[in-house]
Parts: structure tokens; sequence; C-alpha cells
């Protein structure tokens, strides 16, 4: 069966700071990976999503990377936080498009 | 006009009560439809798929309308464990999943 992982589970980090978020996946191949983010009280918002190794498509403008160097990791960066960074951060795959999509448990970021 | 919306609520219903969630898509073309449950602080994690047919999973019934565009969710004999939030997820005809805002339940004993 396949399993995503995320880490680390919370975070705190002044403003300011670097960061980086891991994705990983077990049990399946080449799969469809994607980033979200959730403000508190919010929806989900599309960041980043790949369809294989170091190909990223960005969804929305802001200080924040993604990289995928193997076929089932999937790397949330940025240089420098920004308060409005905080967030629950969720990576997610899909079999292709059309599918089902499966979160992982997800980051939750607070910048000081 | 956003390309999915659901009705935030909440739904406060008591146990034992059936419910019924809509959620309507603006993208004709859209593909594949799905509902998610979030509990508080948790990822979403998938409820059902919705197929053309209409699907049911025990107490779960889902039906797809594309006519007037929207998905539903019927939540039979309510349990205190279905407060949630449900969000509904649509695929248009790009490689991303729309999601919803989500409706949140919360059901009383």
């Amino acid at each position: 069966s396949q399993t995503i992982h995320q880490w680390p589970a919370t975070l705190v980090q002044p403003v300011g700071s670097p960061l980086s978020l891991e994705c990983t996946v077990e049990g399946t191949s080449n799969p469809n990976l994607y980033w979200y983010r959730q403000a508190a009280g919010r929806g989900l918002q599309l960041l980043f999503y790949s369809v294989g190794i170091g190909q990223i498509s960005s969804e929305v403008p802001q200080n924040l990377s993604a990289s995928r160097p193997q076929d089932r990791q999937f790397i949330l960066s940025s240089k420098k936080l920004l308060l409005s960074d905080s967030g629950f951060y969720l990576c997610a795959w899909s079999r292709g498009t059309l599918g089902e999509q499966y979160f992982g448990p997800g980051t939750r970021l607070t910048v000081t | 006009r956003k390309e999915v919306e659901q009705d935030p609520g909440p739904f406060n219903v008591p146990e034992g009560a059936t419910v019924a969630f809509n959620c309507t898509y603006s993208n004709s073309a859209s593909q594949s439809f799905f509902w998610y449950r979030q509990d508080c602080r948790k990822e979403p994690k998938l409820l059902m798929s919705v197929y053309s047919s209409g699907n049911e999973d025990g107490r779960f019934t889902a039906q797809l309308n594309r006519a007037s565009q929207y998905i539903s969710l019927l939540i039979r004999d309510s349990k205190l464990s279905d407060s949630a939030t449900y969000l509904c997820a649509v695929w248009g005809n790009t490689d991303k999943l729309i999601f919803g805002t989500g409706t949140r339940l919360q059901v009383f004993p």
C-alpha cells in the first residue's frame, strides 16, 4: 500500500529564516506530487505541483520554491520566511491526473 | 465566480439526522469529483469519489448532477463522529484538483 510522509510535523521559525519541508511517498512510482497551504480557517491553496523528476509548476508567485530531486521526494523551500508564510502545509500525491489525491499528515508552520 | 463553491455552514444536526451538502462547480468540462473529510488540524482524507451514476458507501451517498453542475453528499443516521469539515474537489481540464473551502458539520447529542 502507499504511504506519504511529511516532516517535521510542527515548526516555529523566525521571520527571515530559511525553510525546508520534505515529503516522500512510498509504494508507488512516478506519482504526481503537490504542495498545498491552508491558512487558519481557509481553504486549500495549491502552491506547486510536479508530474515528474525535475518538473515543477508554480501556481502562486511568492517567496517559496519547490524541487523534486527524486521520483518520490518533493521539497518545499524558502530562503527568507515572511509572517504570511504561516500555515498548514500539506503534501499530496496522485496517480496521474483525474484521480484521487492522498494527503500527508502536514506540517504546521508558525513564523514569528 | 469561484470554480468550486460550498456553503461554509455550520450545519448543526442532532444524532440520527440526515444531512445533505451541495457543491457547485463552474467548469462544465470537469471530469472527476470527490468528497474529502477534514478533522480539525488534520489533513483531508478521501471520503469517496463521485461517479456519474451516483455511489453509496454505508451511510454516505454521493451524487453528480452534470446538468446543474453540482455534486452532493448525503449522510444518513448522523453520528457524533461525523462532525468535521467536508471538502468537495473537482478535476477540471488541467493538471489541478480544485477544492472547495468546505462545509462544517456539527452533530450534537
